[in-house]
């Protein structure tokens, strides 16, 4: 079976330009989370959907949103880019909201000069 | 405050030479603690989960366990293939269903 996948691989774009990424989660796994991981740190927590609602929300910025859709893929959107942006954007999908383990995607590198 | 410990944040070992990597924790309440490899820009490999002190898991040269206060990661007799960062993740109680990770530790081993 297919791992969670996520698009595209890297990405460069200029401050204040907008971003989306995009994240498809293991076939049967309705739960879909978002995290960045900064050089040297560990994954730190953006949003986690399940059955197309948000169910958590960690200490981002209004300028980063996400949304989940029928078929359980996941959009992560960041407006007004700054440099601090830059970062690898892990998607991790999970049967369901709790109690669950995560599986994590290979990533998109971001690149914000 | 929730938060997530590890060391040390990096270790160099020969092959075959053991050892652990340590994980303590600050948590209301555990609902569990997650042990994940990653490779250098890829993301983290899910290994372990653990949900009460005392429980163990095992895979391979790895080997988890579990107290209130910490987690070990005991790597037996391991091969260069091993090299990587180990992560370490907590899912506290009343959050949902988010994870708090530590920094990791880098693991070098040298044949």
């Amino acid at each position: 079976d297919a791992g969670v996948t996520q698009s595209p691989t890297h990405l460069i774009k200029t401050r204040g330009q907008q971003v989306t990424l995009r994240c498809s989660p293991i076939s049967g796994h309705k739960s879909v989370s978002w995290y960045q991981q900064v050089l040297g740190q560990g994954p730190q927590f953006i949003f986690q959907y399940y059955e197309k609602e948000e169910r958590g929300r960690g200490n981002f910025p209004d300028r980063f949103s996400a949304r989940q859709f029928p078929n359980y893929s996941s959009e992560l959107n960041v407006n007004a880019l700054l440099l601090g942006d830059s970062a690898l954007y892990l998607c991790a999908s999970s049967l369901a909201n709790l109690g669950y383990e995560q599986y994590f995607g290979p990533g998109t590198r971001l690149t914000v000069t | 405050e929730d938060q997530v410990t590890q060391s040390p944040e990096a270790l160099r070992l020969q092959e075959g030479e053991s050892s652990s990597l340590n994980c303590s924790y600050t948590v209301s309440g555990l609902r569990g603690l997650f042990w994940y490899r990653q490779d250098p820009g890829k993301g983290p490999e899910f290994l372990f989960t653990l949900y009460s002190a005392g429980e163990e898991k095992e895979k391979e040269r790895l080997k988890a366990t579990l107290t209130k206060k910490e987690s070990f990661l005991h790597i037996t007799a391991p091969k260069p293939e091993d090299s990587a960062t180990y992560l370490c993740a907590v899912r506290p109680v009343g959050s949902q269903g988010n994870l708090i990770f530590g920094k990791g530790t880098k693991l070098s081993v040298k044949p």
